[in-house]
């Protein structure tokens, strides 16, 4: 069984589009998040969700909007999308210890490609 | 702010040697975690191996150890042995009060037959 899983594994879409992106974890994990890796490789966290909350927002334009229904989900929404989002986003989630997450499980990442 | 820098954008090495990678981070806590996590070509993100900062042992995983040196915020890994399938691209990774992990900007190693 997948541990964190997110649909679609790949996304191409046309700029000015809206797209959806879909994480599930089945680890019984209280805290979700989003996480960027642009073309450079260069992976830096753009949303945190502990049991549905919204904890950590980056500095992340207003168009790119998560949405947690549980704390077993989490989804990215993105609206008129531009070329600049093109990446790989990736969902993870994370069990805590004395406050901090022990380690973070990830997904295996969507491919955005913004033409 | 957090940071996390490693300094070696690539490294190559032949099969069954030892290759260190290294890792420097920046903080003001006491109570931190730090990570290894490995990327191979299928983009999968893999954890190596963690270290909590108020352990001074150093911690092992097989073929993998680390060398934290609180004191300098140093976190290197060794890969001792090394395989072909440790071709991947490696981040060190940090995560203290804000919860947030932090990742380097990586290296690429390359395992040569």
């Amino acid at each position: 069984d997948t541990a964190v899983s997110q649909t679609p594994k790949y996304l191409v879409t046309q700029m000015g589009n809206d797209k959806s992106i879909k994480c599930e974890q089945n680890l019984g994990h209280d805290t979700m998040y989003w996480y960027k890796q642009d073309s450079k490789k260069f992976l830096k966290i753009m949303f945190s969700y502990n049991n549905k909350e919204l904890i950590i927002n980056e500095t992340v334009p207003n168009r790119f909007s998560p949405k947690s229904p549980d704390k077993a989900h989490l989804n990215l929404h993105i609206n008129s999308l531009e070329l600049g989002d093109s990446a790989v986003y990736f969902c993870a989630s994370s069990l805590h210890y004395q406050g901090l997450p022990e380690k973070l499980f990830f997904g295996s990442g969507t491919q955005l490609s913004v033409l | 702010a957090q940071t996390v820098t490693q300094s070696q954008p690539e490294m190559s090495v032949q099969e069954a040697e030892t290759v260190t990678l290294s890792c420097t981070y920046d903080t003001s806590e006491s109570n931190y975690y730090l990570f290894w996590y490995k990327q191979p070509p299928s983009r999968q993100m893999i954890l190596v191996i963690r270290q909590e900062a108020y352990k001074q042992q150093n911690a092992t995983e097989n073929r993998f150890s680390v060398n934290f040196q609180k004191a300098a915020k140093s976190f290197s890994l060794k890969i001792s042995d090394s395989q072909l399938g440790d071709t991947a691209m490696y981040f060190c990774a940090f995560v203290q009060g804000a919860q947030k992990l932090v990742f380097g900007q990586g290296t690429r190693l390359t395992i040569n037959p």
